[in-house]
């Protein structure tokens, strides 16, 4: 298994450009999450999915949009990106409780300059 | 609502010995608690995990836990680090009947040569 990817590694972008972050899991977990990581902040949910077709807000959720079209794919757009979204990103995933709760696993960032 | 508090933002301490790292919680249901990794330029990963049970937990790489209920605290520790142990540490709680995990602003542990 590869567990959980996220692509691109880096990227650089121009104030009001959009792009997509792609996530994606092969370990058929249903829930799946977006987190921004900034410096003495920890990680802040963005949004999160608690299965295809089903997402929710998280803490930070101004400026992105998700949705879950697959168990497998959580892509978060960002839709006008701002100075103030540059940061690392972390998805994670993990299993229904009622198979067994278990803890979350996350892929490796994306990181995220916003000129 | 729950909340999950480091104290200790950066922790420096000396090869081969012991360090503890504080993380307290507030909840007012019950909860599952974590700590996780972050080595440099890389994601989280778990080091240890309190469901149930033993307060006690032990994990990966020589570190444990102890969960106390009473004063809502996680605390993590090693008795001997090595340079390797130099991280982010994160401490996180989920409550028994929610999604959504919380997330400590995290402790850097350097570890001295």
């Amino acid at each position: 298994n590869a567990g959980v990817t996220q692509t691109p590694k880096f990227q650089v972008l121009k104030t009001g450009q959009s792009m997509t972050l792609q996530c994606a899991q092969d370990m058929n977990h249903e829930y799946m999450s977006w987190y921004r990581q900034d410096p003495g902040m920890g990680l802040r949910l963005i949004h999160y999915s608690v299965g295809a077709g089903i997402t929710d807000q998280g803490e930070v959720p101004n400026g992105y949009n998700v949705s879950r079209s697959t168990t497998e794919d959580f892509p978060l757009r960002l839709l006008s990106a701002a100075p103030s979204q540059t940061s690392v990103y972390f998805c994670a995933s993990r299993p229904h409780r009622d198979r067994g709760f278990n803890e979350q696993f996350f892929g490796p960032g994306t990181r995220l300059t916003v000129l | 609502a729950q909340s999950v508090t480091q104290l200790d933002s950066q922790v420096p301490v000396f090869e081969e010995a012991p360090v503890e790292l504080r993380c307290n919680y507030s909840s007012s249901v019950s909860v599952y608690l974590f700590w996780y990794v972050q080595y440099p330029n890389q994601g989280l990963q778990l080091l240890l995990k309190y469901l149930s049970g033993s307060t006690l937990v032990k994990g990966i790489n020589g570190f444990e836990a102890e969960f106390n209920k009473s004063q809502t605290s996680f605390h993590l520790r090693k008795p001997s680090v090595h340079i390797s142990d130099t991280a982010e540490y994160f401490c996180a709680v989920n409550i028994l009947t929610g999604n959504q995990f919380y997330f400590g602003t995290g402790t850097s542990l350097t570890v001295i040569p």
